[in-house]
């Protein structure tokens, strides 16, 4: 059973603080990682996504992969309360095209 | 917007009742999904076309019946589903080969 494995929170910081979302999969084969940021109501959006060892840096997001400990997570350095929402960790098992395995999400809430 | 549509966005039908959700996509892709959401649990796949041609089908029942006419238009055609078929159903689309994939704003169902 592939699975992707996400703290539900919710994650509360201040505004302006460094938020830390993390990720967690099971299979060692995967390659490719992605976040998708979803407000309430509203369908996800794809942020970021990471296929190498290491960190990838957009702006204030950082997405680091560490392959061998199977985690994946994302930063969001300056936080604002428009990044109130819930982050979802997708994982690509390969196979056939597209098939991406979601977890649940974190729900992060960014305090005035 | 991310150049996904889909309508409609909310539907309400009673369980012997026959519709159909429709998706389209204006980024040039040609590959199209159909995706699961339901509360406390993550996006499920239930349906892939790659080039027009399906590609993966993760056992849905057969109550739900996707249709690809061409890359750039999706359906799923619904007929006697169950209270617990009420979700948000997204549309997603990709580069064929690629692994980014673009969501649209979904439809909410409520199936009474």
């Amino acid at each position: 059973q592939k699975e992707v494995e996400q703290n539900s929170g919710p994650l509360s910081v201040p505004e302006g603080a460094i938020a830390s979302l993390n990720c967690t999969y099971s299979d060692r084969g995967s390659q490719s990682f992605f976040w998708y940021r979803q407000y309430s109501g509203k369908s996800p959006e794809l942020i970021m996504f990471i296929y190498s060892n290491g960190d990838k840096e957009d702006g204030r997001f950082t997405a680091q992969l560490n392959k061998a400990s199977q985690y994946v997570s994302l930063l969001i350095r300056d936080s604002q309360p428009s990044d109130s929402a819930t982050y979802l960790c997708a994982v690509d098992y390969g196979g056939s095209q597209g098939n991406l395995i979601f977890g649940k999400g974190t729900k992060l809430s960014v305090k005035p | 917007e991310t150049g996904v549509t889909q309508t409609p966005r909310h539907l309400v039908m009673g369980m012997t009742n026959k519709k159909s959700l429709k998706c389209e996509q204006h980024l040039g892709h040609n590959a199209m999904y159909w995706y699961k959401q339901s509360a406390k649990k993550p996006l499920e796949l239930m349906f892939v076309y790659s080039l027009e041609e399906r590609v993966e089908n993760n056992s849905v029942p057969s109550r739900f019946s996707p249709e690809c006419p061409n890359s750039s238009h999706l359906f799923l055609h619904l007929h006697t589903l169950q209270p617990e078929d009420s979700a948000l159903y997204l549309c997603a689309s990709s580069q064929e080969g690629a692994l980014e994939q673009y969501f649209g704003p979904g439809t909410r169902l409520t199936v009474t």
